[in-house]
């Protein structure tokens, strides 16, 4: 089976911090994803990468920066968080195009005070 | 721009019913239309995967159908049970992005 792991399940966080969220597959898969969701507006693109060292921008990349130094792993930074950036963050993988099936982390519920 | 709609937001019904979670979209170029389950508090779970040349698919007691021309696909669960109890979403690929855009999803309950 795929598994998609999130660093953490629960983090809090105070305004301005630079922050970190992990997210590892062990399928070896090309495509990584991250997406916030939020009530009433479902999920959204945050960024996604195709390759080691790539990113592309997704719909709501504002505040949020990538970095994939290794195939297996794709970290999300908030580069100084804000109140507004509390919400529930997915990671997701895929292989072959980014139109495959993803498998989805179980989620990094963050709250910024 | 594709937005994708889910009819109704939420449903409670009894357990034993048949049942069918509604999903439409603007745009009729898609690659393939998804279905995912989510628990509360937790990640997303493929359940189907339709290619634009498809009609349905079927696993287990789920079997979901695409409309392209429409902008419609189903999601119909036969005989549902507590454990189905669950938010339900879809999302649609585009020709020539690589990106899913995904409806707001239904929340299900099924009582016993």
């Amino acid at each position: 089976d795929v598994k998609v792991t999130q660093s953490s399940r629960y983090l809090v966080k105070r305004t301005g911090e630079k922050v970190f969220l992990e997210c590892v597959q062990d399928m070896d898969h090309e495509n990584m994803f991250w997406y916030r969701q939020d009530p009433g507006l479902g999920l959204r693109l945050i960024y996604f990468s195709y390759d080691v060292k790539m990113k592309e921008k997704g719909d709501i990349p504002e505040g949020y920066s990538v970095s994939r130094e290794k195939k297996e792993r794709f970290s999300l930074i908030l580069e100084s968080a804000s109140t507004n950036q509390t919400s529930m963050y997915l990671c997701a993988s895929s292989q072959g195009t980014a139109w495959g099936t993803q498998y989805f982390g179980p989620g990094t519920r963050l709250l910024v005070l | 721009k594709q937005e994708v709609t889910q009819i109704p937001a939420a449903l409670s019904v009894p357990e034993g019913e048949n049942l069918v979670l509604n999903c439409s979209f603007t745009d009729s170029a898609i690659y393939n239309l998804q279905w995912f389950r989510q628990d509360p508090g937790k990640g997303l779970t493929s359940l189907l995967l339709i290619q634009s040349s498809q009609r349905e698919q079927t696993s287990g007691r789920l079997n979901a159908s695409l409309d392209k021309s429409s902008g419609r696909s189903t999601l119909y669960i036969a005989a549902s049970q507590p454990g189905d109890s669950a938010t339900y979403l879809c999302a649609v690929s585009l020709y020539n992005t690589d990106k899913l855009i995904f409806g707001t999803g239904t929340r299900l309950q099924v009582f016993p």
